[in-house]
C-alpha cells in the first residue's frame, strides 16, 4: 500500500518568513496530493491540492510543488501569519473517481512566532 | 462540498463498554470512511463504508472490534466495542465529492 513520509514533525517561523513541508510517497500509481491544515479541537480542511499533471499550483500564499519522477511534493507558505500555527497534514491517493481513500503523512506542527 | 455532522462530539466511556458514532451527511454519497487520530498522531484509516455491502477493513482494524452500519447513502455508524483505554482516540467520518475529502468534526473519545 501506500506510505507517505512528512518532514518535518515540527516547524517554528517568525512571523513573515516562509514555511516549507515537505513529503514523498511510495506509490507511483497515485495521482492526487492534497494537503490539510488541522487547527486545535477542529476537523482537518483542505488547503490546496493538486494532481499529477500539475508540478506546481499556487493560491495566494500558499503554493504546493510535485516532482512525480522523485515522487515527492512540497507546501510553501509565504509570508507567515500567527493564524497560520497548526498542524498540516500531506495526503496521497489514486484518484478513483468519488472514492476518497487517503493515506495521510505524520503531520508537521508548525507554530508562527510574533 | 458536502456537510457532515458527527455526533457525539466527545464522550468518556467505561472500559469493557461499547460505543456508537453517528454520522450524517447532506448529500448521497458512495463511500464514507472512518478514521482514528490518536492524541498528537496522523489520521490512520479504521475502514471504508459502502451501502448495501459489508465494509472493507484496513490492516489491524477488524470487524468485531469496530462494526460498521451503513444503511443508506447519507448515514453510518461506527461502534467500538469491547473498549480499553487504548482505544482513546478522536474518530473521524469522511467523505469524498469529486476529488475532495471532507471531515466530520470528530468524536473525541476517553476510555476510563
Amino acid at each position: 500500500g501506500e506510505n507517505v513520509e512528512q518532514h518535518p514533525s515540527t516547524l517554528s517561523v517568525q512571523e513573515g518568513d516562509s514555511a516549507v513541508i515537505k513529503c514523498t510517497y511510495s506509490d507511483s500509481a497515485s495521482n492526487y496530493f492534497p494537503w490539510y491544515k488541522q487547527e486545535l479541537g477542529k476537523r482537518p480542511q483542505l488547503i490546496i491540492d493538486i494532481r499529477s499533471n500539475v508540478g506546481e499550483k499556487k493560491d495566494q500564499r500558499i503554493a504546493v510543488t510535485l516532482n512525480k519522477t522523485a515522487k515527492h511534493f512540497s507546501l510553501h507558505i509565504t509570508e507567515t501569519q500567527p493564524e497560520d500555527s497548526a498542524v498540516y497534514f500531506c495526503a496521497a491517493r489514486r484518484n478513483t473517481g468519488t472514492a476518497s481513500k487517503l493515506t495521510f503523512g505524520t503531520g508537521t506542527r508548525l507554530q508562527v512566532t510574533l | 462540498s458536502a456537510v457532515i455532522s458527527q455526533k457525539p462530539s466527545r464522550d468518556i466511556c467505561q472500559r469493557g463498554t461499547s460505543l456508537t458514532i453517528q454520522c450524517q451527511v447532506d448529500s448521497q454519497v458512495t463511500m464514507m470512511f472512518w478514521y482514528r487520530q490518536q492524541p498528537g498522531q496522523s489520521l490512520t484509516l479504521i475502514a471504508t463504508a459502502n451501502q448495501g455491502s459489508e465494509a472493507t477493513y484496513e490492516s489491524g482494524f477488524v470487524i468485531d472490534k469496530f462494526p460498521i452500519s451503513r444503511p443508506n447513502l447519507t448515514f453510518s455508524t461506527l461502534t467500538v466495542s469491547n473498549m480499553s483505554p487504548e482505544d482513546s482516540s478522536i474518530y473521524l467520518c469522511s467523505v469524498g465529492t469529486g476529488a475532495e475529502a471532507f471531515f466530520g468534526q470528530g468524536t473525541r473519545l476517553t476510555v476510563v
